[in-house]
């Protein structure tokens, strides 16, 4: 089982849509959890952090369920700049903090 | 803030020889910088974690004698991959985590092409 798990997508929404994206995790010490965005051929950039009681960004909401290791964020009112790949990220506290990516998942936003 | 630069940002080289590339983190001190590789379609592999002057820390499969660590700085980490083989093209990534945090910032990568 991959210690970081996300549907590959693609998703395809027009411009305006709502999308949520689901990330599980398998190490249940697993102590931060990130959003992160990769662009193609690009390095990744930081989203936001999810932190238990959910926080928010603008359109970007994002929720964490320890209980049943499970990470999720919603993007409202989709950009066509929103097209990108998202990448659920979960960090391990102890040694150098090593960060363990998903796969990403693919979103194409249409007009 | 929180800014990491990575040279080259794109290099072609023949099978056998080395290639260096060099992380900076340009406006911080990093303790702890980190190399990733990512193959098209793939998501990032931490290959190893480079902290500033001890040995480097390699994931298991990682030759640390392919793939040379040197974090001579609070500043930069070079990452020399030696003898490379057309396998070894990839893009390679490396961050930068700020000291006290679990934030790491990413450079913009190099991609490497061996012929």
């Amino acid at each position: 089982r991959k210690e970081v798990e996300q549907d590959p997508g693609p998703f395809n929404v027009p411009e305006g849509a709502t999308v949520a994206f689901n990330c599980t995790y398998s190490n249940s010490a697993s102590q931060s959890f990130f959003w992160y965005r990769q662009d193609c051929r690009k390095e990744p950039k930081l989203l936001m952090s999810v932190y238990s009681s959910g926080n928010e960004d603008g359109r970007f909401t994002a929720q964490l369920n320890r209980a049943s290791q499970y990470i999720s964020l919603l993007i409202r009112d989709s950009k066509l700049s929103d097209s990108a790949t998202y990448l659920c990220v979960v960090s391990f506290s102890g040694g150098y903090n090593k960060l363990i990516f998903g796969a990403g998942t693919r979103l194409a936003v249409h007009p | 803030g929180a800014v990491v630069s990575q040279h080259p940002s794109r290099v072609i080289c023949k099978s056998g020889t080395s290639v260096k590339i060099e992380c900076r983190s340009l406006d911080f001190q990093a303790t702890t910088m980190f190399w990733y590789r990512q193959f098209p379609k793939k998501s990032l592999m931490l290959m190893a974690t480079s902290n500033e002057g001890s040995k480097a820390t390699y994931e298991q499969g990682v030759e640390k004698d392919k793939f040379l660590i040197n974090h001579a700085s609070l500043t930069l980490s070079t990452l020399t991959v030696t003898s490379a083989h057309p396998e070894d093209s990839s893009f390679y990534i490396c961050s930068a985590r700020v000291s006290g945090t679990d934030t790491q910032y990413f450079g913009p990568g190099t991609r490497l092409t061996v012929l």
